[in-house]
């Protein structure tokens, strides 16, 4: 078992739709856990953080944790072409020096 | 100011070339990280340093040599690379080795023929 994944996507959503992407993890005790956006050619950009059950807005991103059921999830209302992108969720691990990745969702706005 | 700077941003070396890539932070953060990033897959972990020491490095080959002269500046000095060793090389920084967010600089490509 991966220690973080996520659907690879393609992820396709029409203009103005709720994007939702997903993310499980294997450690059970991790307890940071991070959203970021990554354009092709470019560097991955954090867009959310989250540390405790429950939900955390921010613009038109809700990152929504789970740690009963180890998931993490990122919701983008309103969606923009411009949010086209691949999605990296990350985790710390225990020992709380390494951030493990995702292998990332790709996500794909129709105009 | 959450920005990280990295030089050069495209590198072409030969195999027998040495180069170094750079990069620097001045937010104050005291851990920093390189990254190694192939086409299509995630950011993969090589070195973490914390208060200016190696904390980490994850198994990586010797042609490969991290240095952090100052809280503000990581470098990796590349030796006798291979082919395989092109990919996007990530350096990222966050406050804290532990629990916190880390904020990428936009990397260099390197490709080595």
């Amino acid at each position: 078992q991966k220690e973080v994944e996520q659907n690879s996507g393609p992820l396709s959503v029409p203009e103005g739709a709720i994007a939702s992407l997903n993310c499980t993890y294997s450690d059970r005790v991790s307890q940071s856990f991070f959203w970021y956006r990554q354009y092709s050619g470019k560097s991955p950009e954090l867009i959310m953080s989250i540390y405790s059950n429950g939900d955390k807005e921010d613009g038109r991103f809700t990152a929504q944790l789970n740690k009963a059921s180890q998931y993490v999830s990122l919701l983008i209302r309103d969606s923009q072409p411009s949010d086209s992108a691949t999605y990296l969720c990350a985790v710390i691990n225990t020992g709380g020096f390494k951030t493990i990745f995702g292998a990332g969702t790709r996500l794909f706005v129709k105009a | 100011d959450t920005e990280v700077t990295q030089t050069p941003k495209h590198l072409v070396m030969g195999m027998t070339n040495k180069k170094s890539l750079k990069c620097e932070q001045h937010m104050g953060h005291r851990a920093m990280y390189w990254y190694k990033q192939k086409a299509k897959k995630p950011p993969e972990l090589m070195f973490v340093y914390s208060y200016e020491k190696l904390s980490i490095n994850e198994s990586v080959p010797s042609r490969f040599s991290p240095e952090c002269p100052n809280s503000s500046l990581l470098n990796l000095h590349l030796h006798a690379l291979q082919p395989e060793d092109s990919a996007l090389y990530l350096c990222a920084s966050s406050q804290d080795v532990s629990s916190y967010e880390q904020y990428f600089g936009p990397g260099t490509r390197l490709t080595v023929t």
